[in-house]
């Protein structure tokens, strides 16, 4: 039972290039979670899904985006990276109680 | 206003001795969870704890204990007999609502170091 697995584990990207953080989760999970994490200010919610097609904005949304076209899977995007979205990236999911994290993703842009 | 409330940053105990990690929280729903989440130096986050809102007893699980105090909205954690494994970063975080559908509020951490 793999739990939550968030793919890739380390990445550096220039300044304006793209790319996409996978989540995924094998316990038929409706909740799942992007947050940042970055040092003295804990975890930040980026954005949050309640279920299959819907998304829904938390407390960091701007510069990213999200998908949740499988219920096992919640994409997040980054369309053109700045040096500020430098951080640990943490997917969750949950069924309703405490929320299930993955390893993290080390993000660095340069 | 935050959500969330750890006022400690870092806080430091003697091996096998007690230690309380301070939370408090603001909601207005009558609804809420409130977890605690230990962060090893490893970067995994592990859940320790839960306590509901309507749960009038205290959470307890193994060493671990949340003492909740409603009127105050507080939620501060109780680590019994720290052991040099404790030595971490510890969130408090909460869940409004009759489901997780909502924020996963987190504050911003208390890291704690066990001395031996």
């Amino acid at each position: 039972n793999a739990g939550v697995t968030q793919t890739p584990k380390f990445r550096v990207l220039k300044t304006g290039q793209s790319m996409t953080l996978l989540c995924a989760q094998d316990m038929n999970h409706e909740y799942m979670y992007w947050y940042r994490q970055d040092p003295g200010m804990g975890l930040r919610l980026i954005h949050y899904s309640v279920g299959e097609g819907t998304t829904a904005k938390g407390e960091v949304p701007d510069g990213y985006n999200v998908s949740r076209l499988k219920k096992q899977n919640f994409l997040l995007g980054l369309e053109s990276a700045a040096p500020s979205q430098t951080s640990v990236y943490f997917c969750a999911s949950s069924y309703g109680g405490e929320a299930f994290f993955g390893q993290g993703t080390r993000l660095t842009v340069v | 206003a935050q959500k969330i409330t750890q006022t400690q940053p870092g806080m430091f105990v003697q091996e096998k001795e007690a230690v309380t990690l301070d939370c408090t929280y603001d909601t207005s729903d009558q609804s809420y969870g409130l977890f605690w989440y230990k962060q090893p130096s490893s970067g995994e986050m592990i859940f320790l704890i839960y306590q509901g809102s309507y749960d009038e007893q205290n959470a307890t699980e193994g060493r671990y204990s949340l003492n909740f105090q409603k009127a105050r909205k507080s939620a501060n954690l109780v680590i019994s007999a720290s052991q040099l494994g404790d030595s971490a970063m510890y969130f408090c975080a909460m869940r409004e609502g009759e489901t997780g559908a909502n924020n996963l509020f987190f504050g911003t951490g208390t890291r704690l170091t066990v001395i031996p």
